[in-house]
């Protein structure tokens, strides 16, 4: 199965600064999703980064908060902009693992300060 | 809207056999999946359904009823290490995963 390099694996960040995460998958994908998960809750998913074109945001995420790059097949960013305590969460980014079901990256830990 | 339920908690001794439920309300249905989370770490997959029936994998097994939007996962002979979240995630007509809010699995000894 896919295997995901998330990083970092955790971050203490001052309020209204950026965090990017990185992500690299060890095989070509067409998609990459990407995840927030908070203490006890469901994984709520941000958007969707496609290779060549603009993510896909879901409802209450906008790219000038989650800006997202995916300059190729195996690799994408998302960033947490100009960051408030209510951003502190577990972030994930995740595959569709070709019929062995959503594989996961280790997840960042993000708390803001 | 779209809705997935499963209990908040439940605690099980080691070596029984646990039924954790899924019941779910979507529009469409493209397929069922269960993933284990354990404390601090990402969710890993357990299984996928997308036929009425059992599937059985291991000490685990998972079971699907898409007439009554309902499903179980049911773990066996439990070990210690099977402490963890259990997430029942259905994907709807757009391809889309809805996820459920998770059941933490106590296992006592």
């Amino acid at each position: 199965s896919a295997v995901i390099s998330q990083k970092p694996s955790r971050d203490i960040c001052q309020r209204g600064t950026s965090l990017t995460i990185q992500c690299q998958v060890d095989s070509q994908v067409t998609m990459m999703f990407w995840y927030r998960q908070q203490p006890g809750q469901s994984l709520t998913l941000i958007a969707t980064a496609n290779q060549g074109s603009e993510a896909t945001y879901e409802s209450g995420f906008v790219i000038d908060k989650f800006p997202i790059s995916r300059p190729n097949l195996t690799f994408s960013t998302l960033t947490v902009s100009n960051m408030s305590p209510e951003d502190s969460s577990i972030y994930l980014c995740s595959v569709d693992d070709r019929g062995r079901g959503y594989t996961f990256g280790s997840g960042t830990r993000l708390t803001v300060v | 809207g779209q809705n997935i339920d499963q209990p908040t908690e439940m605690t099980a001794t080691e070596g029984a056999i646990v039924q954790i439920n899924c019941t779910y309300q979507t529009s469409g249905f493209n397929g069922l999946f269960w993933y284990q989370q354990h404390a601090g770490e990402a969710p890993t997959f357990l299984s996928y359904n997308v036929l009425d029936g059992l599937e059985e994998k291991g000490r685990f097994s998972s079971f699907l009823s898409r007439s009554k939007g309902y499903s179980y996962l049911l773990l066996k002979e439990l070990q210690m290490k099977d402490s963890a979240s259990y997430l029942c995630a259905v994907m709807d007509s757009n391809y889309q995963l809805i996820w459920g809010a998770g059941t933490k699995l106590i296992i006592k000894p």
